[in-house]
């Protein structure tokens, strides 16, 4: 069965530090891995999305991710944070026989000045 | 265009009661999606409907149910409400079924059991 593991629960830098968030799946069939951000009190907006190719993916906000297949990791980076990235963080893999995502519990980026 | 609308947005209900969810998917998107997300937890799948079909069901009791219109809006339907149903209920969409098909969440439904 697919699972995903933030490593992390929570992750405080300062601005303009680099960041990564960790994460490792779980999967005996094909891998479709995502990263989710949800603000708060709001819903969840995707990130990037590795499906096949190329194993580094570019997502939106300057965040990027790399698909790691020997080490079953997907681990989300950024090079240099700013205080609007504060935020929730999930990494999701597709499970099951339709495209219902699995999520991690999710890695709480806090940035401060 | 609109992205996935859901209403209500907060509500509270009382053990017992039953409470309907609403959601409308982004247009032309005919597969929907709900998630449960407890607070401090990651969504968790529910159900998933295309083209008015169930296609996919999580490990939730029976008193969870949802169903597909025909012009790709859904409900979820809760009854017999619990403490523990207090949670963000998200709905999400997508132009098909399929691992390529990107997933759009709406920003949710609160609901409080008290």
């Amino acid at each position: 069965a697919q699972s995903v593991t933030q490593l992390d629960s929570q992750v405080p830098v300062f601005e303009e530090a680099p960041v990564e968030l960790r994460c490792n799946y779980s999967s005996s069939v094909s891998v479709y891995l995502f990263w989710y951000v949800q603000y708060p009190n709001q819903g969840l907006q995707l990130l990037l999305k590795y499906l096949s190719g190329s194993t580094l993916v570019k997502g939106i906000n300057g965040f990027e991710a790399e698909f790691n297949k020997s080490q079953t990791s997907f681990h989300l980076r950024k090079p240099s944070v700013h205080i609007s990235d504060t935020a929730e963080y999930f990494c999701a893999v597709v499970g099951g026989a339709g495209t219902a995502l699995i999520f991690g519990k999710g890695t709480t980026l806090s940035v401060s000045s | 265009d609109a992205g996935v609308t859901q209403s209500p947005t907060h509500l509270i209900k009382t053990r017992g009661q039953h409470v309907t969810l609403r959601c409308s998917p982004i247009s032309g998107h005919k597969s929907v999606s709900w998630y449960q997300q407890v607070l401090g937890q990651g969504p968790q799948f529910i159900f998933q409907y295309y083209e008015k079909e169930e296609r996919g069901r999580g490990n939730f009791p029976d008193r969870f149910s949802a169903r597909q219109f025909p012009n790709y809006s859904s409900e979820l339907n809760v009854n017999a409400l619990l403490l523990g149903d207090s949670a963000l209920y998200l709905c999400a969409s997508s132009l098909s079924i399929g691992t390529g098909n990107t997933i759009y969440f709406g920003e949710g439904s609160w609901l409080t059991v008290v």
